[in-house]
């Protein structure tokens, strides 16, 4: 069946540091890709998608590129800030097969 | 725009009793979605509903039920109440069918003594 697998975490890094967060899926057909976020005490949020092979998302400084071969949607950001410590979900909806990754924590210190 | 609103907040229930959680989507989503976020186990896909009909459910038993209105608004009820069924539950709501982002409420968080 269709499944996500995302690093675990904690991943805990320095301010301005670079982040990158693996992300692969099995999923029969061509599914939408998704990152979302969860702030500390807030709820669960579209942080950005990919719809189509080669499509790159990208929101607030992060990126993320769906790529078929490699059935991997790793999201990256070049300089971390304090403000971007949450937990971070990969998911995938294929055709109403809903799919979460188990989420990494990411905690930026100054 | 208001976003997802679930209620109650908090719902504590005894094994063996029923338990009904209510979601109302963003205003013009028609897809609803249910989700279990127990601890250690991310978000568990349970129910889509789109236009008043099931479209899909996941890998949960018949106890987990539940129906859209026809306002769009959505009830997920559990039957039967085990223990391992507290958890964080959460609802979505996306305009149209699939493959639509979604956009989630606080959740209820249900506790079974």
């Amino acid at each position: 069946g269709d499944s996500v697998t995302q690093m675990e975490g904690p991943v805990t890094l320095s301010e301005e540091a670079f982040l990158t967060i693996n992300c692969t899926y099995t999923a029969t057909g061509y599914p939408s890709l998704f990152w979302y976020v969860q702030y500390p005490g807030e709820g669960l949020q579209l942080l950005l998608k990919a719809t189509k092979a080669d499509d790159k998302g990208s929101n607030k400084g992060f990126e993320a590129t769906y790529r078929k071969e490699t059935t991997s949607f790793h999201l990256e950001k070049g300089s971390v800030q304090v403000s971007d410590s949450a937990v971070y979900f990969c998911a995938l909806d294929s055709w109403g097969k809903f799919q979460f990754g188990a989420g990494t924590q990411v905690v930026v210190t100054p | 725009e208001a976003g997802v609103t679930q209620s109650p907040t908090h719902l504590i229930k005894t094994r063996g009793q029923q338990a009904t959680l209510r979601c109302s989507p963003i205003s013009g989503h028609t897809s609803v979605y249910w989700y279990q976020q127990a601890l250690g186990l991310g978000l568990q896909f349970l129910l889509w509903y789109d236009e008043g009909e099931e479209r899909n459910r996941g890998n949960f038993p018949p106890r987990f039920s539940g129906r859209q209105f026809p306002n769009y608004s959505s009830e997920l009820n559990v039957n039967a109440l085990e223990l391992e069924d507290s958890a964080l539950y959460l609802c979505a709501s996306s305009l149209g069918q699939s493959r639509k982002p979604q956009h989630f409420g606080d959740g209820t968080r249900l506790s079974i003594l």
